[in-house]
């Protein structure tokens, strides 16, 4: 059973540009979620994707966006960026379902550095 | 809005001892509370999940509490070694809305040889 993936693991862009992240999700897993980790600071939610489908949203803007494949597997999207965006940026897998709280696996993560 | 608290920020015992930290949460509809591991510049390692209707888990030297009535967790270890020394991050999964984690600001520990 492989566990949640992300790529890549490190990348520095511009202000203003555009950057794609990647994950898989754990085997078996149907729900995807994002979050934005600040340094020093605890991760802070910013979206989920259930059935390739957002179903869920934090406090980020729409040049924050993503996308859920069919085999689970996800993408964060960031455009414009701004040197606020400089994060750690972790995937979390989990099964959904309805009424329950499931467990999160999360990734090792993607560290962008906005200059 | 949910609110998740911990304390202290930062902790140093000698190895050896046995200690506690500490979790609070302001809204008490709560899915779940989970405990992470965080390594420098590494992702969330899943530690515990406490279920909302669950008192306490235990996992190895680790063990941890769930008071949903007063939003207080706590993470018991046992026999603490170096390599336990890393940021310890509590969240909750609230029931309303997108099932999201809300997460505190993690205490730093450090485990002294």
């Amino acid at each position: 059973e492989t566990g949640v993936t992300q790529s890549p693991t490190h990348l520095i862009k511009t202000r203003g540009q555009q950057v794609t992240l990647r994950c898989s999700s754990q085997s078996g897993h149907n729900t995807v979620s994002w979050y934005q980790q600040a340094l020093g600071q605890g991760p802070q939610f910013i979206f989920q994707y259930y059935r390739e489908e957002e179903n869920g949203r934090g406090n980020f803007p729409p040049r924050f966006s993503g996308l859920q494949f069919p085999n689970y597997s996800s993408e964060l999207n960031v455009n414009a960026l701004e040197l606020d965006d400089s994060a750690l940026y972790l995937c979390a897998s989990s099964s959904y379902r309805r009424g329950q709280g499931g467990e999160l696996f999360f990734g090792e993560g993607s560290r962008l550095t906005v200059l | 809005k949910q609110e998740v608290t911990q304390i202290p920020a930062a902790l140093s015992v000698p190895e050896g001892e046995n200690l506690v930290l500490n979790c609070s949460f302001t809204d008490s509809a709560i899915y779940n509370l989970q405990w992470f591991r965080q390594d420098p510049g590494k992702g969330l390692t899943s530690l515990l999940l406490i279920q909302s209707s669950q008192r306490e888990q235990t996992s190895g030297r680790l063990n941890a509490s769930l008071d949903k009535s007063s939003g207080r967790s706590t993470l018991y270890i046992a026999a603490s070694q170096p390599g336990d020394s890393a940021t310890y991050l509590c969240a909750v999964k609230k029931i309303q809305g997108a099932q999201k984690l809300v997460f505190g600001q993690g205490t730093r520990l450090t485990i002294n040889p």
